[in-house]
């Protein structure tokens, strides 16, 4: 157990509509991450959260937004959800933001049919 | 658009045989150099993150060296066992508020 805890653990939703991914973070870890892992690729990084405040940025869709709340939290909201948007959403979080090791919760599986 | 390359993307390999992988990546603005460990159904996990070149780790059979200067880090496993088998990724971190971004791992299975 890494300690990162993600929910929901699967999803399943129709095309067009919006789901919200939670992500707690290890006691202690200020920095939260975002990665998607669809079929055949690596881990994409979406967005990485500092202490509140947005520090890195990947390749996110425009339909897709993220946040880092006050008591480190985090949450990545997808929507108009399209069938290639189906994949694993890895939340991963650290105690700082640079060059230290990473640590991922178990993932959020989303469905879109 | 930084590019981390895994090879080989799968490897098969009997019980007791020693193994290893490499990871390429940029030799320019280097900072730490990670590689993970990731079973099915499972999340991936750290096995070591380097951030000198000539760094070597170890841990149990497992160990991984680093080369910043060329852009090449190699992840060794000695004696390999079933319960070795996972992907192993590496992932590059450089220097200032830039994102880890990952290789597509190496799939390695060891048959009993």
């Amino acid at each position: 157990d890494s300690g990162v805890t993600q929910t929901p653990k699967h999803l399943i939703t129709a095309t067009g509509q919006r789901v919200t991914l939670r992500c707690s973070p290890r006691s202690g870890d200020l920095s939260v991450y975002w990665y998607q892992q669809s079929l055949d690729q690596g881990l994409q990084f979406l967005i990485q959260y500092y202490n509140g405040e947005e520090r890195a940025k990947g390749n996110i869709l425009e339909r897709f937004s993220a946040q880092q709340f006050p008591d480190l939290h985090s949450e990545l909201n997808l929507s108009s959800l399209e069938l290639g948007d189906s994949a694993l959403y890895f939340c991963a979080s650290s105690v700082q933001s640079s060059g230290n090791t990473i640590y991922f919760g178990e993932g959020s599986w989303l469905t879109v049919v | 658009i930084l590019n981390v390359e895994q090879s080989p993307q799968s490897l098969h390999v009997q019980e007791g045989d020693s193994t290893n992988f490499t990871c390429s990546f940029p030799s320019s603005n280097f900072y730490a150099l990670h590689w993970y460990r990731w079973e099915t159904a499972k999340s991936p996990e750290a096995l070591f993150v380097m951030t000198l070149n000539g760094d070597e780790k170890k841990k149990g059979r497992i160990s991984a060296t680093l080369n910043t200067k060329e852009g090449y880090s190699y992840l060794y496993i000695k004696g390999s066992q079933p319960e070795d088998s996972a992907t192993y990724l590496c992932a590059f971190k450089g220097s200032g508020n830039t994102p880890l971004v990952f290789g597509k791992g190496t799939r390695l299975s060891v048959i009993a």
